[in-house]
């Protein structure tokens, strides 16, 4: 398969509480990026990483990148109830403009 | 700005018919790509078009075709339909003119075969 692995598959937290999830991907990339999905719905765009940038931030949202391990990670911090939903990484499949998706993440935020 | 506008949101269509969706992308945006996401495989890309062309194209049996007009907006089209094409399908847009463009996705249409 060329998807990216994500884990945990699922993750039950605390509202207030830090939530991370990991991407693993197998191809070079020139950049991965973050979704958030609500109940099936359509993809909210949260964040790009390029593949010469090591950490990024957006908000709450705090994005790493390791280029050596093809590997990525999410952070939310300080998390909120609305942020119950399905995190996805999606990377560019060698350079391409085909994004391979990864597995997802789902969290729940308990009020 | 109006974001990514798919139609129809909710479809519903019997095995062997054909069916054919459509996407709006973001005003100025000359990519976009098509995705399928089923509970079983995941976000699966489809196939991806810049300036009516298509650059790049998943592995799908050749039922899956979609094509871009000069306006940027995008079809899809399913012949055939078979129960398992039962699916959410997403579409994207972006710039399209770098690799490292955003992708923005439409809410989707949710494609039921009967």
């Amino acid at each position: 398969s060329q998807q990216g692995e994500e884990d945990p598959q699922a993750l039950s937290i605390q509202e207030g509480e830090n939530a991370t999830m990991n991407c693993s991907y197998k191809t070079s990339i020139n950049n991965l990026q973050w979704y958030r999905q609500n109940s099936g719905r359509g993809l909210v765009h949260l964040i790009l990483i390029r593949s010469n940038e090591r950490e990024k931030h957006s908000g709450r949202l705090r994005v790493t990148l390791d280029t050596s391990k093809k590997s990525s990670s999410l952070l939310i911090t300080a998390s909120r109830a609305a942020d119950t939903a399905s995190y996805f990484c999606a990377t560019d499949y060698r350079g391409t403009y085909k994004y391979i998706f990864g597995t997802g993440t789902r969290l729940k935020v308990l009020a | 700005k109006a974001g990514v506008t798919q139609t129809p949101r909710y479809l519903i269509k019997t095995r062997g018919q054909q069916v054919t969706l459509s996407c709006s992308p973001i005003s100025g945006h000359r990519s976009v790509s098509w995705y399928q996401q089923t509970p079983g495989q995941g976000l699966q890309f489809l196939f991806e078009y810049f300036s009516e062309t298509q650059r790049n194209k998943g592995n799908f049996p050749g039922r899956f075709s979609g094509r871009q007009f000069s306006n940027s907006r995008s079809e899809m089209n399913v012949s055939t339909l078979e129960l398992g094409d039962s699916a959410l399908y997403l579409c994207a847009s972006s710039f399209g003119d770098s690799r490292d463009t955003e992708a923005f996705f439409g809410q989707g249409t949710r494609l039921t075969v009967v």
